[in-house]
């Protein structure tokens, strides 16, 4: 089955600086990656998701880049403020229309945003 | 439309008891997962239910976690016999089907002593 690595696994940075999480996965036949954040005893919600057929997505201060022939994912926050400080979880899956909805997810960063 | 509810939100048990947590997806959800959640393991996959009908189950968790779903609003998710390495937080999911979005429920806080 696929398999999701996530790095790193803890992140401090600066408020209004950028923050980095990367993603790779193994199965080519994923085609769907979405990440989602989770704050402090909350549950994880989608933030912002790329299907294959895009290299770049951008919502308001989120970026997430796709490199299908690495394998590799990431997502950037510009401008990190002290509510972005949170788990954030990237996955995978190979979403086909009446398949299965699988997510694989990686194994999760905490980010801490220092003002 | 209420998301997806959990109960209890936090368990306690002792070593070898049967504990059996619930999950109520959102209405109209076709789509049911249980999810096992730590710090070094992230999110781990337990059971994936489409229609009711049971999609995969975790293999490493087969031996003691049995989740089940009787109608398509009602799942629950037995461990027996429970063990301390079964402290986690377990987490309900659902989405539509043909849609990716899964929504998370608030979760059990599970431990086990």
């Amino acid at each position: 089955g696929e398999q999701v690595e996530q790095l790193p696994s803890i992140l401090r940075v600066q408020e209004g600086s950028s923050a980095s999480i990367n993603c790779s996965y193994e199965d080519s036949a994923s085609n769907y990656f979405p990440w989602y954040k989770q704050e402090p005893g909350e549950n994880p919600k989608l933030i912002i998701d790329i299907r294959s057929n895009m290299e770049r997505k951008q919502i308001q201060e989120l970026i997430v880049l796709l490199d299908k022939k690495a394998k590799r994912f990431s997502l950037h926050i510009t401008d990190t403020q002290p509510g972005d400080s949170a788990m954030y979880f990237c996955a995978a899956s190979d979403m086909a229309t009446g398949g299965n909805n699988k997510l694989t997810f990686g194994q999760g960063t905490v980010l801490s945003v220092i003002p | 439309d209420a998301g997806v509810t959990q109960t209890p939100r936090h368990e306690v048990a002792e070593k070898g008891q049967t504990i059996i947590l619930k999950c109520e997806p959102v209405s109209g959800h076709n789509d049911l997962f249980w999810y096992r959640q730590t710090k070094i393991q992230g999110l781990e996959l337990l059971s994936y239910f489409r229609s009711k009908s049971l999609m995969e189950d975790g293999g490493a968790f087969k031996d003691r976690f049995k989740a089940e779903m009787l109608n398509s609003s009602f799942s629950t998710l037995k461990i027996q016999p429970t063990e301390p390495k079964d402290s986690a937080v377990y987490l309900c999911a659902s989405s539509r089907q043909n849609y990716a979005e899964q929504f998370f429920g608030p979760g059990t806080r599970l431990t086990v002593l």
